[in-house]
């Protein structure tokens, strides 16, 4: 049971845009930054999203990140192929004093 | 080439003790938070530990505290988790990350991991 909630799931076809959602709680999202990894299979996780909505060097801009309240989104535009991934959510949680992960969401490009 | 290499893991029996080390090369070690994270294959990332770069930081998830120590020397330029009392819930592949310039928590930088096995 993770702290941060994400689809299991999610999928898109090509040139497609599709959001991924991240739902927490005031301890973590609500008060802190959000960040997303990208983990391609067999591979250790990239950072795509740091600070809710800063790309990583070299992150192209159909990745985009954004945070209301105690929710935050990746939402990646122009869907390809190779972004067919596992992406995890992640804040500072204060009132565990650590690192919370969101589940992971499994995306397809259909 | 900004490179993070992690050794030390294997199999060892419950109660038992692992160091896992992670070797850092191609940026200024002393200045980044460090991380160590886990996964279970096919299963979620799992935050383990970070420490800041003089040590005089330090934090735990509930489920390692008392059990696990992170460490870091700065002059070797490496990274260190002391692994005592491991359980088989343990089991996992473990990744060092270096965090962004400028941030505590945005892990910039993976090592490929090492897996730990924890087994009668």
């Amino acid at each position: 049971q993770s702290v941060l909630t994400q689809p299991p799931s999610a999928s898109g076809t090509p040139g497609q845009r599709v959001t991924i959602s991240c739902s927490g709680s005031s301890s973590n999202i609500g008060s802190n930054t959000v960040n997303w990894y990208q983990q391609l299979p067999g591979t250790a996780p990239k950072l795509l999203i740091y600070r809710s909505n800063q790309r990583s060097s070299g992150v192209p801009d159909r990745f985009s990140g954004s945070k209301s309240g105690t929710s935050a989104s990746l939402a990646i535009s122009g869907l390809q192929s190779e972004d067919e991934a596992d992406y995890h959510c992640a804040a500072w949680d204060g009132s565990l004093d650590g690192v919370v992960f969101g589940g992971g969401t499994k995306l397809t490009v259909l | 080439e900004v490179q993070l290499v992690e050794s030390g893991g294997g199999l060892v029996q419950p109660g038992g003790s692992l160091r896992l080390s992670c070797a850092a090369s191609g940026f200024t070690f002393s200045s980044h938070w460090m991380h160590w994270v886990r996964q279970v294959p096919g299963r979620g990332l799992v935050w383990v530990s970070r420490i800041n770069s003089d040590e005089s930081n330090v934090n735990y998830a509930d489920s390692v505290k008392g059990r696990f120590t992170i460490s870091r020397d700065n002059a070797k330029n490496t990274l260190y988790l002391q692994m005592n009392s491991l359980r088989v819930e343990d089991t996992a592949v473990y990744f060092c990350t270096r965090t962004v310039a400028g941030s505590s928590n945005a892990m910039g930088v993976w090592g490929q991991g090492t897996t730990v096995t924890v087994s009668s």
